[in-house]
């Protein structure tokens, strides 16, 4: 993705806990999404940070911090479900409104 | 309920042709997108409507155009297709039209366009 870099894949046993990381160059973005999207499927809203800090939602959380240009998702107590390709991507306040760029996405393989 | 559709979900189609993919949300937002999500995963912004009016409109060939006859509306039709053209278009949708705001984004399922 343009200017946006995480992990391209991650392997986790089920039951652990697995980080990934995002990178974005911090001029004009305006907080960061994380979608998740399984194989074959569209993706789906996880979280969205617009300030700095951790935010829970369940066994996920994310953390942003804007002046390093880093986010994470921190997905805990991995389930068999939460293999699937997650979206970091965010907006620039110099761009159209709703515009989005993403991530390649990393793909994360939970195994038994 | 299903919140946003897109038909067809799968498309096959030869070089040369032109098709169209349909996309309708009944959320009751305000703005609709097109993506492109090639083979390698990356998911790119093509167009975006607010309440009909073209708001984002990417560095694509101009054989793609966009139209949206309602709020609730946007189709996507492609002429002459290429084999470069083959991926997966999302259809999504979200609400508001704030200036620096972002609000979540609903996708459709997905249109899986082969060109042969």
């Amino acid at each position: 993705g343009q200017n946006i870099d995480q992990p391209t894949e991650m392997t986790a046993t089920e039951g652990a806990i697995v980080q990934i990381n995002c990178t974005y160059q911090t001029s004009g973005f305006n907080g960061l999404f994380w979608y998740q999207q399984h194989a074959g499927e569209a993706p789906t809203f996880l979280s969205y940070n617009v300030l700095d800090g951790l935010e829970e939602k369940g066994r996920f959380s994310s953390f942003l911090s804007r002046s390093k240009g880093y986010s994470y998702l921190l997905l805990k107590e991995l389930q068999m479900k939460d293999s699937a390709s997650y979206l970091c991507g965010g907006g620039r306040t110099t761009d159209s409104w709703g515009k989005l760029q993403f991530g390649a996405g990393t793909q994360v393989v939970v195994t038994p | 309920d299903t919140a946003v559709s897109q038909t067809p979900k799968y498309l096959v189609t030869q070089m040369g042709n032109d098709k169209s993919i349909k996309c309708e949300q009944n959320l009751g937002h305000d703005t609709m997108y097109w993506y492109k999500q090639d083979s390698k995963k990356f998911l790119k912004i093509m167009f975006s409507y607010n309440n009909k009016e073209l708001i984002i409109n990417e560095t694509v060939p101009n054989r793609f155009s966009p139209k949206s006859p309602d709020k609730a509306h946007l189709n996507l039709h492609i002429n002459s297709l290429e084999l470069g053209d083959s991926a997966v278009y999302f259809c999504a949708s979200s609400q508001g039209s704030g200036l620096d705001s972002y609000n979540e984004q609903f996708f459709g399922p997905g249109t899986r366009l082969t060109v042969l």
